[in-house]
């Protein structure tokens, strides 16, 4: 069955501490992305990478990290340094080329504790 | 200015009923269009391609105006199903591609 995963489907962080969120997809997709989502905003991108060994910063991408040593794989690491990090995460892969269509794992729900 | 905008509703409307959301994108080098649809608490899925004649799917129509630079989707008799956010999505083309996604307009079907 192909698709995009995301776990955990929820994950608490206290102050101070890195927290890892993973994306898995096994569509063999190029392209990978992402995405914070606040009540009432659009999703902004965080990263997003084209290629492996490769990514770019996307609109937010202070106080967040990630790494793609894999195609299928590409965690995003929600560091000390973002102030606010509750939000819904969505992780994101598509076919690279203009006018390809983005694909959406489940997504993970962030909570500051 | 937003480079996508939509109005965030909520549209309430009966079962039955068409409605029509618009989409409004200020970048004229915009590429490719997008509707998808988003359910509460869950992750965004496409719902339809926009082309530059119009295309349907079923009970949905969507259209794309480039001269007024706004795409349009119409829900044909609304079923309570239908019920959720609908996100446009622009591609623009400053640099590399970009995935530009309005707020959504939440629409819910009533019985």
């Amino acid at each position: 069955d192909g698709g995009i995963t995301q776990s955990p489907k929820y994950l608490f962080r206290k102050e101070g501490q890195n927290v890892t969120l993973s994306c898995e997809q096994n569509l063999n997709h190029d392209a990978m992305y992402w995405y914070r989502q606040d009540p009432g905003q659009g999703l902004r991108l965080i990263y997003y990478s084209q290629i492996v060994n490769d990514f770019q910063k996307g609109d937010i991408a202070e106080g967040y990290s990630v790494s793609r040593e894999k195609k299928e794989s590409f965690p995003l690491t929600v560091t000390s340094a973002q102030k606010n990090p509750t939000a819904f995460y969505l992780c994101a892969s598509s076919m690279t080329g203009v006018g390809e269509t983005q694909y959406f794992g489940p997504g993970t729900r962030l909570l500051v504790l | 200015r937003k480079e996508v905008e939509q109005d965030p509703g909520p549209f309430n409307v009966p079962e039955g009923a068409t409605v029509a959301f618009n989409c409004t994108y200020s970048n004229s080098a915009s590429q490719s269009f997008f509707w998808y649809r988003q359910d509460c608490r869950k992750e965004p899925k496409l719902l339809m391609s926009v082309y530059s004649s119009g295309n349907e799917d079923g009970r949905f129509t969507a259209q794309l105006n480039r001269a007024s630079q706004y795409i349009s989707l119409l829900i044909r008799d609304s079923k309570l199903s239908d019920s959720a956010t609908y996100l446009c999505v622009v591609i623009s083309t400053s640099g590399t591609y970009k995935y530009i996604f309005g707020t959504g307009t939440r629409l819910k079907v009533l019985a």
